[in-house]
Order: C-alpha cells, then structure tokens, then sequence
C-alpha cells in the first residue's frame, strides 16, 4: 500500500511568487493535515480538510490556502512569499477526520525562499 | 493555549546506554499523549500513544507514561541502539478529535554513537 505522497520534494521560489505543494494521501484516506516545520517555530498544523472542506486551521496568515479534491488530494498554496515562508511542509493523511491517533506523514517537500 | 516543551538537544548517548527524553505539556482539556519520531529525510512516524492518565504507551522499547499530576509524558528506552538515531517529537491533541490539529514540542536531536 502507497503511503503519503507529497510533491515536489523540494522547491526553489524568491520573495513574492506564489507556490502550490501537492499530497496524496494512502488509498481511502478522506483526511488530510498540513503542518509547517521549520528550525524557529517547530511544527504548526496549517489545516485540515475532509470530503473536500476545510475542518479547521492554524494561526496562519490568509496567504496560506489549502483545497482537497475529491479524490482525496490535496493542495496547499502560498502567495506572496515572504523568507519567513521557508520551511518543511509536511502532509498527513487519515480515515477519519479528527483522528489524530491514526495520521500517517508524508516525507515533506522543501521550500527554500530566496 | 496548548503547549508542549521538550529538551531539545542534541542528546548524545553511547550504544546501549539508558535514555530519557522529558516532556511536559499545558492543556486546557484531557489531551492525548504521542511521541513521534523523524529519521533523516523521512517524514514523522507515530511512535507512541497514551489517551489517558496513568496509560503507558510502548513500542520498539520505548516507553512513555501519561502522568497527569506532573503534566509529562517523558520518553524512555533501556538500551538504545544506534538505529535510534533521530529526532524525537512529543505532541498532544485535545479531546473531542483534536480539533486543533496536533501540538508539537520543538523536537529531540537524538546521536546514538557506537
């Protein structure tokens, strides 16, 4: 069984472009969980979406969005981006919403912002 | 808010030495307890749980038990190896299904050295 996916594994942007990350969580996952790693903060949970809608989010300024499809997969974006935004985006997926006993993480996608 | 500290390290041991990693938490309700832990370029893997006071969670030889009176969930292992190398989170979720998503320490560098 294929576990989280994320893409791309890592990712080069400068101040003010915009990035879009890509998950895709275990076959029959409908959850799926976005944090932020970073060195300063550690990790932060972004959001998480179920059957295509937002549950609940982070402190996080509206520059972070997210949508789930309905397959499953899920995007997060970032407009505008700032150095601070540098980070290791980790995805997660589980069954159920709110579940946070049965999360299962992706390896993360790496974005460098110059 | 939730918070959890944990010693951040790094943390060098010898092959077969005693290990505790301490964590202690500030909630609000009746969270549940996780330690997960990253190896180098991977993503985090639960690694153990305790959803109530007193509960201990175990797995691979580690071991972590929910103490409510001193608000900690302390990390240990009788003998590590160097495998053990990695970083090690402690995090808590909140009752209810963690609507909040997870709330993380900043990490435990852990060297295991042969």
């Amino acid at each position: 069984k294929a576990g989280v996916t994320q893409t791309p594994r890592y990712l080069i942007k400068t101040r003010g472009q915009q990035v879009t990350l890509s998950c895709s969580p275990i076959s029959g996952h409908r959850s799926v969980s976005w944090y932020q790693q970073t060195p300063g903060q550690g990790l932060q949970f972004l959001f998480e979406y179920f059957s295509e809608t937002q549950r609940n989010k982070g402190n996080f300024p509206g520059r972070f969005s997210g949508r789930q499809f309905s397959n499953s997969r899920s995007e997060m974006n970032v407009s505008t981006l700032e150095l601070g935004d540098s980070a290791l985006y980790l995805c997660a997926s589980s069954l159920a919403a709110g579940g946070p006993e049965k999360l299962f993480f992706g390896s993360g996608t790496q974005l460098s912002v110059l | 808010g939730d918070s959890v500290t944990q010693m951040e390290g790094p943390v060098t041991l010898s092959e077969e030495a005693f290990l505790t990693i301490n964590c202690t938490y500030t909630a609000t309700g009746y969270p549940s307890l996780f330690w997960y832990v990253q190896y180098p370029g991977e993503g985090l893997q639960l690694l153990l749980k305790a959803t109530k006071a007193d509960d201990k969670g175990s797995n691979k030889g580690f071991e972590a038990t929910y103490r409510k009176e001193t608000t900690s969930f302390h990390l240990e292992k009788g003998s590590v190896q160097v495998s053990d190398s990695a970083v090690y989170f402690c995090a808590l979720s909140e009752s209810g299904g963690g609507a909040d998503g997870l709330t993380f320490g900043k990490g435990t560098h852990l060297i295991i050295q042969p």
